[in-house]
Parts: structure tokens; sequence; C-alpha cells
């Protein structure tokens, strides 16, 4: 079955330390998405990216970084310089953005110790 | 600029009718709707893209004003599956369309009691 992976489902983070999110698809999507999510605050963007070897940055990019080498991955660092990285992770994909939905992972909960 | 979805949140019985709004200043290109159960992913139910538009499946559907600047999610005979929190997503025409990311409202929490 075709869909976005998302892991590892919990990941806890020291403080001072970078650590990457994996999000990959097989649907054949062209463009990706990193959204954060914050009790209470909706999905908040994080980065994009339309096509391979291309991506921008979303409204809350500061303190994370993005990486598109390949059609079905798009890693996300959450670098020490991200004040408050403890959130649940969203990555997204669509065929269509104009004009279809998007399919997301199951999430990534990260937390700080 | 984040839409502003409401109510905030909204708690039914089983068979109620339910409307959830979702609202901007601008003229939007598109509005998407999705529905998240606690943990989980949110699962996109539809799209929107032309004024006065309106859509549906079952007993779930949508509409877009005229001027493109609120939509509004009807919920019919409720049932407890339908239970979540609900979230626009827009897309502003200053974009044009492009791919470049969806800007959600805060949700709206549904609960549907027996």
């Amino acid at each position: 079955d075709g869909g976005i992976t998302q892991s590892p489902k919990y990941l806890f983070r020291k403080e001072g330390q970078n650590v990457t999110l994996s999000c990959e698809q097989n649907l054949n999507h062209d463009a990706m998405y990193w959204y954060r999510q914050d009790p209470g605050q909706g999905l908040r963007l994080i980065y994009y990216s339309q096509i391979v070897n291309d991506f921008q940055k979303g409204d809350i990019a500061e303190g994370y970084s993005v990486s598109r080498e390949k059609k079905e991955s798009f890693p996300l660092t959450v670098t020490s310089a991200q004040k408050n990285p403890t959130a649940f992770y969203l990555c997204a994909s669509s065929i269509a953005p104009e004009s279809s939905g998007y399919t997301f992972g199951s999430g990534t909960r990260l937390t700080v110790v | 600029q984040q839409p502003v979805q409401s109510p905030q949140a909204v708690i039914l019985r089983e068979g109620e009718d339910a409307v959830i709004n979702c609202s901007s200043s601008k003229a939007l290109y598109s509005v998407h709707w999705y529905r998240q159960k606690h943990g989980e992913a949110p699962v996109f139910l539809m799209i929107l893209l032309k004024g006065g538009e309106q859509k549906g499946h079952d007993k779930i559907s949508a509409s877009f004003n005229e001027k493109k600047q609120q939509s509004s999610l009807y919920l019919t005979a409720s049932q407890l599956s339908y239970s979540g929190t609900y979230f626009c997503g827009t897309e502003s025409l200053d974009s044009g369309g492009g791919a470049d990311g969806l800007t959600f409202g805060k949700g709206t929490h549904l609960i549907i009691q027996p």
C-alpha cells in the first residue's frame, strides 16, 4: 500500500543535541511538507519542497534544516538552535497541491529531556 | 495569515448536526478540510476551489462563499466516528495556487456522545 512513513514514532533529545526525523513516501508525490503541531496551535509550516534538490522555508523554519536529495525522502533535522523543540511533527505530501489534498504521515513526537 | 475557526469546541449527541466555520481576512485560492483523531495523522476530507462551491460525500459537506473568504463544514446526523479535531487549511491568492504549503486554523474539537 502507498503512503508516508515517519520514524521514529517517539524521540527523546537531550538539550544541545541535533536529531533527524525521517519521512519517506512511496506515492510518487512531488511536493512534501513538514509541519509542527502544538496543543491549541494548529499545524504550522516548517519547510516545504516542490521538487528534488529544492526546498523553501515555511513560517517557523528557524532552528530546523531539511534536505531533498531523493523524491521519496524529506528528512527534517531539529538543531540545537531550536529553543523549544518539544512537539508533534507531521510530514505530508501531495501529488497536485493546487487541486488535491495532502497525505500525512503518522507523526513523530519529540520530547526534550 | 492564519484562518480563524469557530467554534473552538462542540459537544453533540449522536444524530445531531454541527457546523464549523473557517474565515480569512483575504480572498483565498483554496480551502482544505481535515479531521484528526487524537495522536493520529490528519485525514483529508475535501478541497474547495471555486467561489460559491458546495461539495460533500455521505453526511459531511462543505461550502465556499462567493467572496472566497469563508468556508463552512457541515456534519449531518453525526455519528460517534465523527469525533475528533477538524482543521481548515487555506492557500492565499497571493501564492497563485502553487505548492507553497497550507496555513491551518487552530482547529475545532468535536465530541459526539451516545
